[in-house]
């Protein structure tokens, strides 16, 4: 298993304005995943972020509005850029620890507002 | 869309009693798995099936699956008011890390 944290918890923010995600996880992962969730909807992958390469989109995202770094094996940040009121969602993080059955551990989640 | 769909959308049954959730998914399939979320927070993963097994238990939990419908079933026996939650499935295809998830069961639980 593993242990995953995110800050912040939850945020209000201005139209117009960024907010960068942080995601740390308590062991070395290959693979860490963002994703989205909007108002009472499901689940929807925005990345996949490997370390040592760019990360990798779905279709309906892109960089330039969700940039994603991730420079070691037990961290990465998302951003949401030029936020609107329709970014507003629960943004969360997940690793797939063993790489083999893709059982995936989630992170608390990150609760944004924007105004 | 690939996303499966869960049925019903939202359930909600007295405390004791058998909560069973539907999950149908559109594609070939390696593994399947059933997360819960408590109060749009993380989710926890509950249990995977992999798409050669037909039956898996843990706990008050029983999932099935069948391939032959792309569809698979999670059953939360002598229920609890902590059980009270959104459930997702969430599919796998084979060489493919990402997961797809369902729509969702909101599950209540009637003390």
């Amino acid at each position: 298993s593993a242990v995953i944290s995110q800050k912040p918890s939850r945020d209000i923010c201005q139209r117009g304005t960024s907010l960068t995600i942080q995601c740390q996880v308590d062991s070395q992962v290959t693979m860490m995943f963002w994703y989205r969730q909007q108002p009472g909807q499901s689940l929807t992958l925005i990345a996949t972020a490997n370390q040592g390469s760019e990360a990798t989109y779905e279709s309906g995202f892109v960089i330039d509005k969700f940039p994603i770094s991730r420079p070691n094996l037990t961290f990465s940040t998302l951003t949401v850029s030029n936020m609107s009121p329709e970014d507003s969602s629960i943004y969360l993080c997940s690793v797939d620890v063993n790489g083999i059955s893709n059982e995936q551990f989630f992170g608390p989640g990150t609760r944004l507002t924007v105004l | 869309s690939q996303q499966g769909e869960e049925d019903p959308q939202a359930l909600s049954i007295q405390e004791g009693e058998n909560a069973t959730m539907n999950c149908s998914y559109k594609t070939s399939i390696n593994n399947l798995q059933w997360y819960r979320q408590n109060s749009g927070r993380g989710l926890v993963h509950l249990i995977l099936i992999r798409s050669n097994e037909r039956e898996k238990h843990s706990g008050r939990l029983r999932v099935t699956l069948d391939t032959s419908k792309k569809s698979s079933s999670l059953l939360i026996t002598a229920s609890r008011a902590a059980d009270t939650a959104s459930y997702f499935c969430a599919t796998d295809a084979k060489g493919n890390e990402k997961l797809t998830f369902g729509t969702g069961t909101r599950l209540t639980i009637i003390p």
